[in-house]
């Protein structure tokens, strides 16, 4: 089945520590995307890539850092700089012309301890 | 810029009653229109899409009408379920060409047996 996996589901970090969340999707999608959920808040976006080897800041991208070396692939570092990362963390992906749905993964919930 | 605006606060009903979440829009041109649901834990799911004015969107019993004249996109369901109580996020992808979405707040729904 085609999708887009997230892992892991629950992660825990300690302050001061970074940390790569996993998106890995099998749609053949040109475009990925990492978006932050906060309650009540709705989705912002973070980073997104159109092609490999290319990413452009989203609206919230301080204290993060993303990749693009496989088209399959589009992991997150929320680094130490990041003030307050407990959140839930969506990835999606879409194709790569325009006005095209986005796909998403199941998140994965970083708490910060 | 182009945003979306969902009504205030969650929405709680009984089993088969008519749900209406409205969802209006400002944009440049007429941007596709899109509703995604999250149940509990879980990622964004495409519910329903709509490309161009005066389309209607349907799916799993919702529905959703372009209206241009009144920039919204408001859902709607005739007799809803137990298992619809989720929230419920309105999208315009942006009119930048690399399909970024602007998302409303969401609105949380809860079905009462």
């Amino acid at each position: 089945d085609g999708g887009i996996t997230q892992s892991p589901k629950y992660l825990f970090r300690k302050e001061g520590q970074n940390v790569t969340l996993s998106c890995e999707q099998n749609l053949n999608h040109d475009a990925m995307y990492w978006y932050r959920q906060d309650p009540g808040q709705g989705l912002r976006l973070i980073y997104y890539s159109q092609i490999v080897n290319d990413f452009q800041k989203g609206d919230i991208a301080e204290g993060y850092s993303v990749s693009r070396e496989k088209k399959e692939s589009f992991p997150l570092t929320v680094t130490s700089a990041q003030k307050n990362p407990t959140a839930f963390y969506l990835c999606a992906s879409s194709k790569g012309d325009s006005y095209n749905e986005q796909f998403f993964g199941p998140g994965t919930r970083l708490t910060v301890l | 810029g182009d945003s979306v605006t969902q009504m205030e606060g969650p929405v709680t009903l009984s089993e088969e009653a008519f749900l209406t979440i409205n969802c209006t829009y400002t944009a440049t041109g007429y941007p596709s229109l899109f509703w995604y649901v999250q149940y509990p834990g879980e990622g964004l799911q495409l519910l329903l899409k709509a490309t161009k004015a005066d389309d209607k969107g349907s799916n799993k019993g919702f529905e959703a009408t372009y209206r241009k004249e009144t920039t919204s996109f408001h859902l709607e369901k005739g007799s809803v379920q137990v298992s619809d109580s989720a929230v419920y996020f309105c999208a315009l992808i942006l009119p930048y060409g690399n399909n970024r979405l602007a998302f409303g707040k969401g609105n949380q729904v809860v079905v009462i047996p």
